[in-house]
């Protein structure tokens, strides 16, 4: 069964500090990963996606990708209270045509 | 811009009972999807169609049913709840363009069982 795992399971963090999520492919036929945001009460949104080896920047988000490894990782730095969200990783299998898995998540908590 | 949106927004039902979950998009998106959500937890899939008339299970199908009927629209039945089953389930949409299939999500229908 293809999974995706996410980690930590749940993060506190002071507002200003720094974030960091991991998520990981169990099969390798992987190629697209998408980081979504969902605050409590609301649907999911999609805050980044990354599908190339490296880095890629959007304010004060950053995703990171290791293909060989089937790790993404997002980093939210300088974090403020309305970062305080679940955080889900999905990923595309490329045996399966458009079946997307997502995680389990990730709860942020930015503390004021 | 598009939107989602699902009917019944909440559903109470009963043990064994025959419940039906609908969902419209007018992105004019190709594939859509049926998650269930936990309290808490993350997204499982339970259906996706790639396109009108095709259905693929996901991981969480056994227990439900889906139905594509037309482009736009996309149904999930529940064939026989389960007593204390409570979920939310989220109907995402999405371009069938692989990079940039970001998932658009409507609202919810959280379903409770009695």
């Amino acid at each position: 069964q293809q999974k995706v795992q996410q980690s930590p399971e749940s993060l506190i963090v002071p507002e200003g500090g720094m974030a960091s999520l991991n998520c990981t492919s169990s099969d390798r036929n992987v190629d697209y990963f998408w980081w979504y945001r969902q605050h409590s009460g609301k649907s999911p949104k999609m805050l980044m996606s990354i599908f190339s080896n490296g880095e890629k920047e959007e304010g004060r988000f950053t995703v990171h990708l290791n293909k060989a490894s089937l790790h993404t990782s997002l980093h939210i730095r300088d974090s403020q209270p309305s970062d305080s969200a679940l955080y889900l990783c999905a990923a595309r299998f490329t045996s399966n045509t458009n079946k997307v898995v997502f995680g389990t998540g990730t709860r942020l908590q930015v503390l004021p | 811009g598009g939107i989602i949106t699902q009917t019944p927004k909440f559903l109470i039902g009963q043990e064994g009972q025959k419940l039906t979950l609908k969902c419209q998009q007018n992105f004019n998106h190709d594939t859509m999807y049926w998650y269930r959500q936990d309290s808490g937890k993350g997204l499982r899939l339970i259906y996706y169609s790639i396109t009108e008339n095709d259905l693929q299970k996901g991981d969480l199908s056994e227990g439900y049913d889906a139905s594509r009927e037309k482009k736009s629209s996309f149904s999930l039945t529940v064939t026989s709840a389960q007593k204390n089953e409570m979920a939310v389930f989220l109907c995402a949409s999405s371009s069938r363009g692989g990079a940039y299939a970001e998932q658009f999500f409507g609202p919810g229908t959280r379903l409770t069982v009695l």
